[in-house]
């Protein structure tokens, strides 16, 4: 399975841009890129994915690198709602591929 | 609005009862998958489906088995439940590999 790398935590000011980086460097042609987020006492919900290009939604931004190796993504303006553990996740396209493999994740703290 | 239901928020049974928990999706998703969430190692996935009668392996299936019969409905089994086996359990569905995937609220186990 391909691996994600992400740091352990980030900390960053409300109202400020939060990038999170990821490393995919064993990622496959097909793999899509996903980015979930964990509030606490919570299930993981959905943030931002994409294949090549880069991914602009309500939510986030999510910049992929041209070679794939990594990514990033961006909370433009960060609140103290966005407080969370980010996973950035390698999903498969092929039967068997589907799966969804979560790492460590990274823990944002946004201070007031 | 769409729906991922876990039968249970918390649950409390004794070593070595046959314990099911419950996964309904109302999203005719293809995909569905079981994780368990352990404070300091994240969310492990334990078995996923891509479809009805299918099943595959995540990474700690040991000790549980699954069933889907329709493809609404995912369940996971601990035959024999042990205490190592408390913890906090996620369902998630998804219509295909590379779409996002919808997460319950989950079923806090705890073994005794």
């Amino acid at each position: 399975d391909a691996k994600t790398t992400q740091p352990n935590s980030m900390e960053s000011n409300e109202e400020e841009p939060v990038h999170l980086p990821c490393n995919h460097s064993t990622i496959s042609g097909t793999d899509y890129i996903h980015w979930y987020r964990q509030l606490p006492s919570q299930g993981p919900e959905y943030v931002i994915h994409g294949l090549t290009s880069n991914v602009n939604n309500r939510m986030a931004s999510l910049a992929i690198a041209e070679d794939r190796k990594s990514s990033t993504l961006i909370l433009h303006r960060a609140t103290l709602r966005d407080a969370a553990v980010y996973y950035c996740i390698l999903s498969g396209k092929g039967q068997g591929a589907q799966k969804l493999v979560f790492g460590q994740g990274t823990r944002l703290t946004i201070n007031p | 609005d769409v729906k991922v239901t876990q039968s249970s928020r918390y649950l409390v049974k004794r070593t070595g009862e046959k314990v099911f928990l419950e996964c309904v999706q109302d999203m005719d998703h293809e995909n569905m998958f079981w994780y368990r969430q352990d404070p300091g190692l994240g969310l492990r996935l334990i078995y996923f489906s891509y479809d009805v009668k299918m099943k595959e392996k995540g990474d700690i299936p040991e000790g549980y088995s699954v069933s889907r019969e329709k493809k609404e409905r995912f369940s996971l089994i601990l035959e024999s439940a042990s205490t190592n086996q408390t913890s906090m359990y996620l369902c998630a569905s998804s219509l295909w590999a590379g779409s996002e995937a919808f997460f319950g609220q989950g079923t806090r186990l705890t073994v005794v």
